[in-house]
């Protein structure tokens, strides 16, 4: 059964500072994984999803995959205080699997 | 555009009485989850479907049944409701698998069990 683990749980960053967040998995079988947010109250947003090895970009989230190392990493570029939410890595293989997410906070 | 619609999306129960959730895609998925979603505990995976017809128990399935009588629809049954439910439940749709899956979540469904 696959595992995934996040760190920082919270995250508090100053407005246009690079955020970046960090996913564990448990073992190599998902077949892609992906970040979502969720603002306070609201449903998930898809963020990016990353399959291969290497970096995958969509607007300011980069998402890099390394399968070897069990990771997968959320780098947040020039965030906004609209950035401010809980982020949650999945890995998706037969199921999707969830972390507990990090909570992220931009100050002005 | 995909949609994934959930409904009621507040409910309030009594201890013991049942409560079904709906869940209605419109994106020919294959694959329908129900996870609930709890402080410190994050999303977790109650029931799945790889289809009409099927359900699979995911990795908290006690005190919950599914239903998937079609393409579209994926029912969370709660058939005695406890206080320990109480939560918010997102429903989600996706496809069978393979490096451009993607998986689409309702708005969520608010339950609260007195």
């Amino acid at each position: 059964q696959q595992k995934v683990q996040q760190s920082p749980e919270s995250l508090t960053v100053s407005e246009g500072a690079m955020a970046s967040l960090n996913c564990t998995f448990s073992d190599r079988s998902s077949d892609n994984f992906r970040w979502y947010r969720q603002h306070s109250g609201k449903g998930l947003e898809v963020l990016v999803s990353i399959f291969s090895d290497g970096e995958k970009e969509e607007g300011s989230f980069t998402a890099h995959l390394n399968r070897a190392s069990l990771h997968v990493f959320l780098h947040i570029r020039e965030p906004q205080p609209s950035d401010s939410a809980l982020y949650l890595c999945g890995s998706a293989g037969n199921k999707l699997t969830f972390g507990i997410g990090t909570r992220v906070l931009v100050r002005p | 555009e995909a949609a994934v619609t959930q409904s009621p999306r507040n409910k309030v129960a009594v201890t013991g009485g049942k409560v079904t959730l709906s869940c209605n895609q419109t994106n020919n998925h294959n694959n329908m989850y129900w996870y609930r979603q709890d402080t410190g505990h994050g999303l977790r995976l109650i029931h799945y479907s790889y289809g009409a017809g099927s359900t699979e128990k995911g990795d908290i399935p006690d005190g919950y049944k599914a239903s998937r009588p079609s393409q579209e629809n994926f029912s969370l049954i709660l058939e005695l409701a406890t206080p320990s439910q109480t939560s918010v439940y997102f429903c989600a749709s996706g496809d069978a698998g393979g490096p451009n899956t993607e998986v689409f979540f309702g708005k969520g469904t608010r339950l609260t069990v007195v």
